[in-house]
Protein backbone atom coordinates (compact mmCIF):
# COMPACT_ATOMS: atom_id res chain seq x y z
CA UNK A 1 0.00 0.00 0.00
CA UNK A 2 0.92 3.34 -0.75
CA UNK A 3 2.24 5.53 2.28
CA UNK A 4 4.20 8.94 3.02
CA UNK A 5 6.16 9.50 5.75
CA UNK A 6 7.12 13.23 7.02
CA UNK A 7 10.21 12.44 9.56
CA UNK A 8 10.08 15.80 11.19
CA UNK A 9 7.08 16.81 13.42
CA UNK A 10 7.97 20.05 14.19
CA UNK A 11 10.86 22.32 12.42
CA UNK A 12 11.68 25.88 14.29
CA UNK A 13 13.97 27.92 11.81
CA UNK A 14 15.01 31.48 11.88
CA UNK A 15 13.59 33.98 10.11
CA UNK A 16 15.80 34.97 6.98
CA UNK A 17 17.28 31.39 6.96
CA UNK A 18 16.98 28.52 4.09
CA UNK A 19 14.64 25.53 4.80
CA UNK A 20 14.06 21.82 3.90
CA UNK A 21 10.99 20.07 4.73
CA UNK A 22 11.20 16.46 3.97
CA UNK A 23 8.61 13.81 2.50
CA UNK A 24 9.46 10.21 1.66
CA UNK A 25 6.98 8.05 -0.14
CA UNK A 26 6.06 4.90 -1.05
CA UNK A 27 4.89 3.35 -4.16
CA UNK A 28 5.82 1.37 -6.61
CA UNK A 29 5.04 3.63 -9.64
CA UNK A 30 5.89 7.12 -9.47
CA UNK A 31 2.52 9.09 -8.09
CA UNK A 32 1.08 12.58 -8.06
CA UNK A 33 3.13 14.83 -5.23
CA UNK A 34 1.56 17.13 -3.82
CA UNK A 35 2.57 19.81 -0.75
CA UNK A 36 -0.19 21.51 1.30
CA UNK A 37 -0.10 24.42 4.05
CA UNK A 38 -2.50 25.02 6.65
CA UNK A 39 -2.08 28.49 8.11
CA UNK A 40 -3.61 29.05 11.70
CA UNK A 41 -7.68 28.68 11.25
CA UNK A 42 -7.66 28.26 7.37
CA UNK A 43 -8.26 25.32 5.59
CA UNK A 44 -5.56 23.38 3.71
CA UNK A 45 -3.75 25.51 0.21
CA UNK A 46 -1.93 24.01 -2.44
CA UNK A 47 1.70 24.93 -3.00
CA UNK A 48 3.00 22.78 -5.07
CA UNK A 49 2.43 19.83 -6.91
CA UNK A 50 4.25 17.27 -9.64
CA UNK A 51 4.04 14.55 -11.85
CA UNK A 52 6.65 14.44 -14.78
CA UNK A 53 9.44 16.74 -16.08
CA UNK A 54 11.56 18.93 -14.67
CA UNK A 55 11.99 17.13 -11.03
CA UNK A 56 11.66 20.56 -9.18
CA UNK A 57 9.36 22.73 -9.53
CA UNK A 58 7.85 25.67 -8.19
CA UNK A 59 5.45 26.96 -5.84
CA UNK A 60 3.43 30.20 -4.53
CA UNK A 61 4.91 32.46 -1.99
CA UNK A 62 9.00 31.19 -3.72
CA UNK A 63 8.90 27.49 -2.47
CA UNK A 64 9.97 24.62 -4.34
CA UNK A 65 10.20 21.36 -4.25
CA UNK A 66 12.76 18.80 -5.77
CA UNK A 67 10.87 15.11 -6.80
CA UNK A 68 14.00 12.14 -6.69
CA UNK A 69 12.97 8.63 -8.03
CA UNK A 70 15.71 7.13 -6.46
CA UNK A 71 15.24 7.97 -2.98
CA UNK A 72 11.28 8.06 -3.08
CA UNK A 73 11.55 11.74 -2.06
CA UNK A 74 9.86 14.92 -2.55
CA UNK A 75 11.69 17.48 -0.15
CA UNK A 76 9.93 21.34 0.34
CA UNK A 77 12.36 23.84 0.27
CA UNK A 78 12.68 27.83 0.59
CA UNK A 79 15.62 29.90 0.54
CA UNK A 80 14.95 32.19 2.98
CA UNK A 81 11.69 31.64 5.32
CA UNK A 82 9.28 34.73 6.61
CA UNK A 83 7.91 34.13 9.98
CA UNK A 84 4.51 34.51 7.77
CA UNK A 85 5.77 30.93 6.54
CA UNK A 86 4.55 29.53 10.49
CA UNK A 87 2.20 26.51 9.77
CA UNK A 88 1.09 23.37 9.57
CA UNK A 89 2.94 21.77 5.46
CA UNK A 90 1.56 18.34 4.65
CA UNK A 91 2.91 16.15 2.39
CA UNK A 92 0.64 14.19 0.05
CA UNK A 93 0.54 11.63 -2.78
CA UNK A 94 -2.33 10.20 -5.54
CA UNK A 95 -2.14 7.04 -7.35
CA UNK A 96 -5.13 7.70 -9.22
CA UNK A 97 -6.02 10.75 -11.11
CA UNK A 98 -9.28 10.88 -8.83
CA UNK A 99 -8.37 13.84 -5.96
CA UNK A 100 -7.99 10.86 -3.53
CA UNK A 101 -4.98 11.34 -1.54
CA UNK A 102 -2.93 9.69 0.94
CA UNK A 103 -1.18 12.67 3.33
CA UNK A 104 2.06 12.40 5.69
CA UNK A 105 1.18 13.37 9.55
CA UNK A 106 2.53 17.14 8.80
CA UNK A 107 5.45 19.10 9.81
CA UNK A 108 5.01 22.29 12.06
CA UNK A 109 6.98 25.29 11.27
CA UNK A 110 7.54 27.66 13.74
CA UNK A 111 9.81 31.00 12.20
CA UNK A 112 11.71 32.77 14.89
CA UNK A 113 11.61 36.38 14.29
CA UNK B 1 -8.67 33.13 -2.94
CA UNK B 2 -11.92 30.86 -3.61
CA UNK B 3 -12.78 29.17 0.27
CA UNK B 4 -14.44 26.57 1.27
CA UNK B 5 -16.85 26.61 4.42
CA UNK B 6 -17.76 24.51 6.63
CA UNK B 7 -20.57 24.31 9.56
CA UNK B 8 -20.62 23.77 12.42
CA UNK B 9 -16.68 24.32 13.21
CA UNK B 10 -16.98 22.11 16.22
CA UNK B 11 -19.56 19.55 17.61
CA UNK B 12 -20.08 17.49 20.40
CA UNK B 13 -23.01 14.90 20.42
CA UNK B 14 -23.80 11.85 22.46
CA UNK B 15 -22.82 8.46 21.14
CA UNK B 16 -26.05 6.99 19.25
CA UNK B 17 -27.34 10.48 17.57
CA UNK B 18 -27.08 11.63 14.46
CA UNK B 19 -24.95 14.51 13.14
CA UNK B 20 -25.21 16.25 9.73
CA UNK B 21 -21.55 18.63 8.94
CA UNK B 22 -22.08 20.97 6.08
CA UNK B 23 -20.07 22.25 3.59
CA UNK B 24 -20.53 25.17 1.13
CA UNK B 25 -18.12 24.34 -1.69
CA UNK B 26 -16.84 26.82 -3.70
CA UNK B 27 -19.50 28.00 -5.86
CA UNK B 28 -18.52 26.83 -9.40
CA UNK B 29 -17.23 23.71 -8.19
CA UNK B 30 -18.30 20.14 -9.64
CA UNK B 31 -16.33 17.19 -6.98
CA UNK B 32 -16.38 17.26 -3.60
CA UNK B 33 -14.26 15.25 -0.80
CA UNK B 34 -14.41 14.41 2.64
CA UNK B 35 -11.67 13.47 5.02
CA UNK B 36 -11.03 12.07 7.71
CA UNK B 37 -8.42 13.12 10.42
CA UNK B 38 -8.07 11.68 14.07
CA UNK B 39 -6.55 13.68 16.53
CA UNK B 40 -2.77 12.26 16.06
CA UNK B 41 -3.14 10.59 13.01
CA UNK B 42 -3.05 11.25 9.38
CA UNK B 43 -5.98 12.83 7.17
CA UNK B 44 -7.67 10.38 5.40
CA UNK B 45 -9.74 10.21 2.45
CA UNK B 46 -13.42 9.25 3.06
CA UNK B 47 -15.61 9.97 -0.56
CA UNK B 48 -15.68 11.76 -3.19
CA UNK B 49 -18.69 12.86 -4.74
CA UNK B 50 -19.56 13.87 -8.48
CA UNK B 51 -23.17 14.71 -10.67
CA UNK B 52 -24.99 13.88 -6.97
CA UNK B 53 -23.12 10.13 -6.75
CA UNK B 54 -20.60 8.55 -4.75
CA UNK B 55 -17.77 8.24 -7.20
CA UNK B 56 -14.66 6.26 -4.86
CA UNK B 57 -15.04 5.49 -1.04
CA UNK B 58 -12.66 4.00 1.52
CA UNK B 59 -13.21 1.47 4.48
CA UNK B 60 -13.82 4.61 7.05
CA UNK B 61 -16.48 4.85 4.63
CA UNK B 62 -19.48 2.81 6.92
CA UNK B 63 -22.53 1.96 6.11
CA UNK B 64 -23.52 4.90 8.58
CA UNK B 65 -22.10 6.99 7.02
CA UNK B 66 -24.02 8.79 3.46
CA UNK B 67 -22.93 12.48 1.51
CA UNK B 68 -25.47 14.62 -0.54
CA UNK B 69 -25.83 17.68 -2.15
CA UNK B 70 -29.41 18.43 -2.44
CA UNK B 71 -30.67 21.03 -5.13
CA UNK B 72 -26.82 22.40 -5.45
CA UNK B 73 -26.81 23.94 -2.21
CA UNK B 74 -24.46 22.21 0.82
CA UNK B 75 -22.65 19.28 0.13
CA UNK B 76 -23.85 17.59 3.24
CA UNK B 77 -22.00 14.25 5.63
CA UNK B 78 -24.52 12.32 8.11
CA UNK B 79 -23.75 9.73 10.53
CA UNK B 80 -26.58 7.88 11.99
CA UNK B 81 -25.92 6.22 14.31
CA UNK B 82 -22.84 8.03 15.55
CA UNK B 83 -19.98 5.67 17.43
CA UNK B 84 -16.76 6.94 19.91
CA UNK B 85 -14.52 6.08 16.90
CA UNK B 86 -16.11 8.88 14.47
CA UNK B 87 -14.85 11.49 17.32
CA UNK B 88 -12.39 13.40 14.68
CA UNK B 89 -11.85 16.49 12.84
CA UNK B 90 -13.71 16.52 8.74
CA UNK B 91 -12.17 18.32 6.13
CA UNK B 92 -15.06 18.75 3.30
CA UNK B 93 -12.72 20.06 -0.17
CA UNK B 94 -13.82 21.11 -3.48
CA UNK B 95 -12.43 20.83 -7.39
CA UNK B 96 -13.79 22.21 -10.58
CA UNK B 97 -11.92 19.25 -12.42
CA UNK B 98 -10.57 15.78 -11.16
CA UNK B 99 -7.33 14.55 -10.45
CA UNK B 100 -4.38 16.30 -10.67
CA UNK B 101 -5.33 18.92 -13.27
CA UNK B 102 -7.61 20.52 -10.71
CA UNK B 103 -6.87 21.92 -7.24
CA UNK B 104 -8.71 20.98 -4.29
CA UNK B 105 -9.65 23.18 -2.31
CA UNK B 106 -10.23 22.61 1.56
CA UNK B 107 -12.78 23.97 4.64
CA UNK B 108 -11.05 24.37 8.09
CA UNK B 109 -12.73 21.09 9.40
CA UNK B 110 -15.77 20.38 11.35
CA UNK B 111 -14.22 18.62 15.03
CA UNK B 112 -16.69 16.15 16.08
CA UNK B 113 -16.72 15.07 19.02
CA UNK B 114 -18.76 11.64 20.27
CA UNK B 115 -19.58 11.40 24.20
Amino acid sequence: AQSVTQPDARVTVSEGASLQLRCKYSYSATPYLFWYVQYPRQGLQLLLKYYSGDPVVQGVNSFEAEFSKSNSSFHLQKASVHWSDSAVYFCALSMTNTGKLTFGDGTVLTVKP
Amino acid sequence: GPKVLQIPSHQIIDMGQMVTLNCDPVSNHLYFYWYKQILGQQMEFLVNFYNGKVMEKSKLFKDQFSVERPDGSYFTLKIQPTALEDSAVYFCASSLVQGYTGQLYFGEGSKLTVL
